[in-house]
């Protein structure tokens, strides 16, 4: 059973349209992390949460946004998409190391494909 | 600065030979390493992880190599098959900075028979 959820798995959005990609998960894990990845690239941290503490990338540009309105679930905002925004945008979710001292390994959606037209 | 994956290096080896895979990763504060493979238009699926208080961590037919003085991590993958094919990164967490996770350049590994 799918334990970080994606939804949707495609998405076709227009130039500077606002578009949402959710993330949800059923581990109950404190830590949640939004990804961009690009064709042969390895996944780049646009941010993430611990609980509800945001820490953001410092190369992050100010067009993306995230919401967690709670534990199971995460939100990515693009307030004006541009054609460079095109990509996979991968959530992924740990136990965190203040729960049991250590962390654990980060789980991963499969993923929201983005394209801007 | 963020290690910062660009245009992946590819590792050629026929089937049944060993793999190895190496990683430089970029913080020394960093204490806890993961392997992640990921095949075309999936997400990353955890292969094996390794604490920073270890060198070296064995699974079922890979091994995780740390080297903290020069900041490497390895992975072996003995008796490659033809469903090891993939792009593999390493990531490293740091616990102090709120477990941030960041990702290394990844290797895309081709298994031919």
């Amino acid at each position: 059973d799918a334990m970080v959820i994606q939804n949707p798995r495609y998405q076709v959005t227009q130039f500077g349209k606002p578009v949402t990609l959710s993330c949800s998960q059923t581990l109950n894990h404190n830590v949640m992390y939004w990804y961009q990845q690009k064709s042969s690239q390895a996944p780049k941290l646009l941010f993430h949460y611990y609980d509800k503490d945001f820490n953001n990338e410092a190369d992050t540009p100010d067009n993306f946004q995230s919401r967690r309105p709670n534990t199971s679930f995460c939100f990515l905002d693009i307030r004006s998409p541009g054609l460079g925004d095109a990509a996979m945008y991968l959530c992924a979710t740990s136990k965190g190391t203040g729960s049991i001292g250590v962390n654990t390994e980060a789980f991963f959606g499969q993923g929201t494909r983005l394209t801007v037209v | 600065g963020e290690s910062v994956g660009l245009h992946l290096p590819t590792l050629s080896v026929q089937e049944g030979d060993n793999s190895i895979i190496n990683c430089a990763y970029s913080n020394s504060a960093s204490d806890y390493f993961i392997w992640y493979k990921q095949e075309s238009g999936k997400g990353p699926q955890f292969i094996i992880d390794i604490r920073s208080n270890m060198d070296k961590r064995q699974g079922q037919r890979v091994t995780v190599l740390l080297n903290k003085t020069v900041k490497h991590l390895s992975l072996q993958i003995a008796a490659t098959q033809p469903g090891d094919s993939a792009v593999y990164f390493c990531a490293e967490n740091r616990s102090y900075n709120t477990d941030k996770l960041i990702f290394g350049t990844g290797t895309r590994l081709q298994v031919f028979p």
